[in-house]
């Protein structure tokens, strides 16, 4: 009964490959996001998706492209995978409750991407 | 760009003492948030505090916030070994919809048994 959970935990790939990072939650939120943790622990927002909308895109490549079949899933899929892109992908849901209110945010467990 | 800046960077405390980070920001928040990620795990909220709050308390958490000083301030009391762990503060930019979080660099905690 995982409320946040990401597949796979770990991903090693080659450069120049694409690949896909799917992400589910049970908790009934309606916005889920896309964190990067690098090296140093550095955490930075992606994306985030309300209702299937793109709210927010950060000066991310537009090699990664997040994809939302439904409410319950935001699932991030990377073109072109580059040495930099290695890092810890987290995904998060909240629930929206307003327009100046922004909830706590529950995060999966991670996904280590190792690019070589 | 980067929104918050804990300190200290690294903490290391006996357990049963009280261990103290801070956190300070650069921009109008509409809440701050304290996480806590242990080796190799996603973050767990802990603690959520609006900009309106000065104080708020989770049993042994105490979270103080000071806008004017844009700065925050998490305590633990009576720490734990289980407490090792890096600890986040996180902002919420006003402005409505939803937000992602701003996060600082963190303090890894380490108690000592």
């Amino acid at each position: 009964d995982t409320a946040v959970s990401q597949t796979p935990k770990y991903l090693v790939t080659q450069m120049g490959n694409d690949k896909s990072i799917k992400c589910e939650q049970n908790l009934g939120h309606d916005t889920m996001y896309w964190y990067k943790q690098d090296s140093k622990k550095f955490l930075k927002i992606m994306f985030s998706y309300n209702n299937k909308e793109l709210i927010i895109n950060e000066t991310v490549p537009n090699r990664f492209s997040p994809k939302s079949p439904d409410k319950a899933h935001l699932n991030l899929h990377i073109n072109s995978l580059e040495l930099g892109d290695s890092a810890v992908y987290f995904c998060a849901s909240s629930r929206l409750s307003g327009r100046m209110t922004s909830y706590e945010q529950y995060f999966g467990p991670g996904t280590r991407l190792t690019v070589t | 760009s980067q929104q918050g800046e804990e300190d200290p960077q690294a903490l290391s405390i006996q357990e049963g003492e009280n261990a103290t980070m801070n956190c300070s920001y650069k921009t109008s928040i509409n809440n701050l948030q304290w996480y806590r990620q242990n080796s190799g795990r996603g973050l767990v909220h802990l603690i959520l505090i609006r900009s309106n709050e000065r104080e708020k308390h989770s049993g042994r958490l105490r979270v103080t916030l000071d806008t004017s000083k844009k700065s925050s301030s998490l305590l633990i009391t009576a720490s734990r070994a289980a407490d090792t762990a890096s600890y986040f503060c996180a902002t919420s930019r006003s402005g409505g919809g939803a937000d992602g979080l701003t996060f600082g660099k963190g303090t890894h905690l380490i108690i000592q048994p």
